[in-house]
Formats: C-alpha cells, structure tokens, sequence
C-alpha cells in the first residue's frame, strides 16, 4: 500500500489558524482528499485537490500542495471549538485500481476556547 | 445532495447471530464501498462494487458477505461474527472510480 504521513496531535486556541500537514509516497497521484471526523460520525468529505493545482481556496479552507517534496497541507483560519475532530489525509495513486484511497493516521484537532 | 445512509446506527449482536448492514445512495453513483474502523485509527477497506458487481475482495473472512441488490443499495450479511470484529462499518459511494468518495454515517457494531 502506500504511505501517508500526519502527526497525530495539534492543539490550537479557539480564533487562531490551524495547519494539519501530511506527506505522501505516490508522486502519481491525481487527486489527493481531506476528510473530517467527528466523534461517533462517519467521514465527511472537507476538501480535495487536483494534483496539477498547487493551491484551493474554500471559505476558511486552504490546501496547499508541494508536489516536488509531496507534502500537502490543510489551513484552517479562524479555527472554532466546531473545528474539533480528526482529520484524515488521503490520496488516490494514478492507476489505483476503482479509486482505491490510501489513508493517513488521521491528526486530532483539538481546539481550546 | 451528497448523503449516504446507513441502517442501523448501532448494532449489537452475539456470535451466533445473523443480521445485516444497509446502506444507501441516490446520487446516481456507481461505485460502492464498505470499510472497517477500529477506534483511533483510519478505514480499511473490505469491499467495492463497481456497476452492482463485486470488484474488489480485501481478503474479508467469509462470515462478512456483501450483496449490491442494485445501483442504490449495499448490503453487508454477518453471520458467526467475533469480537474483534467490533468497529465502525462505514458505507461510501463514489460516480466513478476516481472520483470523490462520499462517505456514510456508520453502523457501530458491538459483538458479545
């Protein structure tokens, strides 16, 4: 499978951006996914990315893609005690067999009012 | 409308039991998932059916069975189940095979 990177943990205070990174193997990759989850809940789907686009905006939502160094990062500004959750990274390789995702750890969120 | 959804929201069952997970979709998709989540960690993928046809076995034990009755609906059969086989089974659907993934709430189920 592939290999996809976050830290696990990121605490911020209630206003303050948040920026979740995480790095990934297949430099094939086409589109490349940020889910959140709260507790209890099922995967809801936050963002994703093309992977000849370096950057997309979506109200408070910011991915940035490096594609040389394979890092892809989420930015939350004004981050809300809402925002709490883990968040996922995921990538689906090019020629990955019915959009077969390949998970990160997932980063827990944690916001502090 | 992206929803997927999923009965039951939870589930509780013992080991010689039979019952089943539904899920389902009407946003046209062709493509749907059942995956596993343990507590604190990412999903794992166990099943895809891609036009109503299984396409992909992650090598599931045979007391997991899934059935795709059509376009809309997927089903996910437990018979003889073990505890370790409690988690968090969540449903997705996507329109194509790579596309986005839309994901559904989750049955957690808890076996005795």
């Amino acid at each position: 499978g592939e290999d996809v990177e976050q830290s696990l943990f990121l605490s911020v205070r209630e206003g303050d951006s948040s920026v979740i990174n995480c790095t990934y193997t297949d430099s094939s990759s086409t589109y490349l996914y940020w889910y959140k989850q709260e507790p209890g809940a099922g995967l809801q789907l936050l963002t994703y990315i093309f992977s000849n686009m370096d950057m997309k905006q979506d109200q408070r939502l910011t991915v940035l893609l490096n594609k040389k160094d394979k890092h892809l990062s989420l930015r939350i500004a004004d981050t809300q005690t809402g925002d709490s959750a883990i968040y996922f990274c995921a990538e689906s390789p090019r020629g990955s067999t019915l959009g077969r995702l390949y998970f990160g750890r997932g980063t827990q969120l944690t916001v502090w009012p | 409308d992206t929803e997927v959804t999923q009965t039951p929201k939870h589930l509780v069952m013992g080991m010689t039991n039979k019952k089943s997970l539904k899920c389902e979709q009407h946003m046209g998709h062709r493509a749907m998932y059942w995956y596993k989540q343990k507590a604190k960690k990412p999903p794992e993928l166990m099943f895809v059916y891609s036009y109503e046809k299984l396409s992909i076995n992650e090598s599931v034990p045979s007391r997991f069975s899934p059935e795709c009755p059509n376009s809309s609906l997927l089903n996910l059969h437990l018979h003889a189940l073990q505890p370790e086989d409690s988690a968090l089974y969540l449903c997705a659907s996507s329109q194509g095979f790579a596309g986005q993934q839309y994901f559904g709430p989750g049955t957690r189920l808890t076996v005795t």
